[in-house]
């Protein structure tokens, strides 16, 4: 069964590092959606990516964030400059439409700011 | 409700209990509620996309019910297992065009 895939599964950096999370969606998936999760706290939407561009993004997805459809297959978010906040788990999903498809999931990058 | 919240936070239930849990969300603007299964260790895992008022899906002994109207949705499990055991998140999509979700019910089933 076609799944979502992510790497690394874990990411340790320091503050004011650029890293980038990599994602490979689903193959004939249209949709593509960044989120994450602080420890402790609910899934956050970050962005989502129709047709090679940002379709919405959330308030925190700040002008430190981008994501980008390098390939045919690869889906990534690169932070520009770290901070301790951006600790987080980040997930990849994917979809075949938007409003009433279900969103696959990938098992995650943990990020680590030190 | 400017949230999507659910209760309880927890539960542990017996193997072969029944049981079920509450996803409260936005009634205005909406377009689809998502239900989400999450083993530890692994990815969110879709069980149902809802969006009429009234919908009830089913998928084996886990079922779920819509109201759109006051903006809330049941999670039924019948005859609980242990591998029923995870944490079950709910989501609302609306015309924000982005899923906002619950913190999720942890559900324990202990043999």
């Amino acid at each position: 069964e076609p799944e979502v895939t992510q790497t690394p599964s874990h990411q340790v950096t320091q503050m004011g590092q650029e890293v980038i999370l990599r994602c490979v969606p689903i193959s004939n998936h249209l949709y593509f959606y960044w989120y994450r999760q602080i420890l402790g706290q609910k899934v956050e939407f970050l962005v989502s990516f129709y047709n090679n561009e940002i379709s919405e993004k959330s308030e925190i997805f700040d002008d430190q964030f981008s994501v980008e459809r390098p390939d045919g297959s690869n889906f990534t978010l690169k932070i520009r400059s770290t901070k301790l906040e951006d600790s987080a788990m980040y997930f990849c999903a994917s979809s075949e439409g938007e409003t009433y498809n279900e969103q696959f999931f990938g098992p995650g990058t943990r990020l680590t700011v030190l | 409700i400017l949230n999507v919240e659910q209760s309880p936070q927890s539960l542990h239930v017996q193997e072969g209990d029944s049981t079920n849990f509450t996803c409260s969300f936005p009634s205005s603007n909406f377009y689809a509620l998502h239900w989400y299964r999450w083993e530890t260790a692994k990815s969110p895992e879709a069980l149902f996309v809802m969006t009429l008022n009234g919908d009830e899906k089913k998928k084996g002994r886990i079922s779920a019910t819509l109201n759109t109207k006051e903006g809330y949705s049941y999670l039924y499990i019948k005859g609980s297992q242990p591998e029923d055991s995870a944490t079950y998140l709910c989501a609302s999509f609306g015309s924000a065009r982005q899923l906002t979700f619950g913190s999720g019910t942890q559900l324990t089933v202990l043999p």
